[in-house]
């Protein structure tokens, strides 16, 4: 069964630079997410769209955004790259928007800031 | 004091057992919770999730949810090498939003 592509798998950057993550969710699956991950800890929300449209709105710092295309996938974009934006990014996907209790991650991209 | 509480680990057990992962929480409007696993450097992947008090059984695991007690749970049978991951509880918020807890790392030791 097809699962949620992420890409790049991984990432390096420097300081002050930017970056894009892009997301390709379940076929048909009208919702997106996106986590952000640390070392040791749960993915923390940021963001999420429903039809192509920003639904919900977590702890995303302001030097992000992300937007849903009309093919459904997700791009993360970040700006201003600081040290403390190394970690997972995961985007997850489900059919049936925001209420949906079944909600299937991609296997993440690792970002490392230096 | 976080949402969900979730003892880190590490717990190590032998292979062969009953492996029990618990979880509680404060906030009395979670209707739906969720058991993911997720292995080292993938993502969580949705084992379970049951909807108010109860117990439901797939194959080797089963959740349990007391909420009167806000404590729920997940038993691991007959307990595999390959079960050692994270395993991480998470509950539906009336936003619904995941609430997340930290996350127990299990080892099964062959």
């Amino acid at each position: 069964a097809a699962g949620v592509i992420q890409s790049p798998r991984h990432l390096i950057k420097e300081k002050r630079e930017t970056a894009t993550l892009k997301c390709y969710p379940i076929p048909r699956h009208d919702t997106v997410y996106w986590y952000q991950q640390g070392p040791g800890q749960d993915p923390q929300f940021l963001i999420s769209f429903y039809e192509k449209m920003q639904s919900d709105k977590g702890s995303i710092p302001d030097r992000f955004s992300a937007q849903q295309f009309s093919d459904y996938h997700s791009e993360l974009n970040m700006s201003s790259l600081e040290l403390g934006d190394s970690a997972l990014y995961f985007c997850a996907s489900s059919l049936g928007g925001l209420r949906s209790r079944t909600q299937y991650f991609g296997p993440g991209t690792r970002l490392l800031v230096l | 004091q976080k949402e969900v509480e979730q003892d880190p680990g590490p717990l190590s057990v032998p292979e062969g057992a009953i492996v029990s992962l618990n979880c509680t929480y404060s906030n009395s409007a979670f209707q739906y919770f969720m058991w993911y696993r997720q292995y080292s450097r993938k993502g969580p992947e949705l084992l379970m999730y049951t909807y108010s008090s109860g117990n439901k059984e797939d194959g080797r695991f089963t959740a349990q949810v007391d909420k009167s007690s806000k404590y729920i749970s997940l038993f691991i049978r007959d307990s595999q090498p390959s079960d050692s991951a994270t395993y991480l509880c998470a509950m539906m918020d009336s936003n619904y939003q995941l609430i997340w807890g930290a996350g127990t790392k299990l080892i099964i030791k062959p």
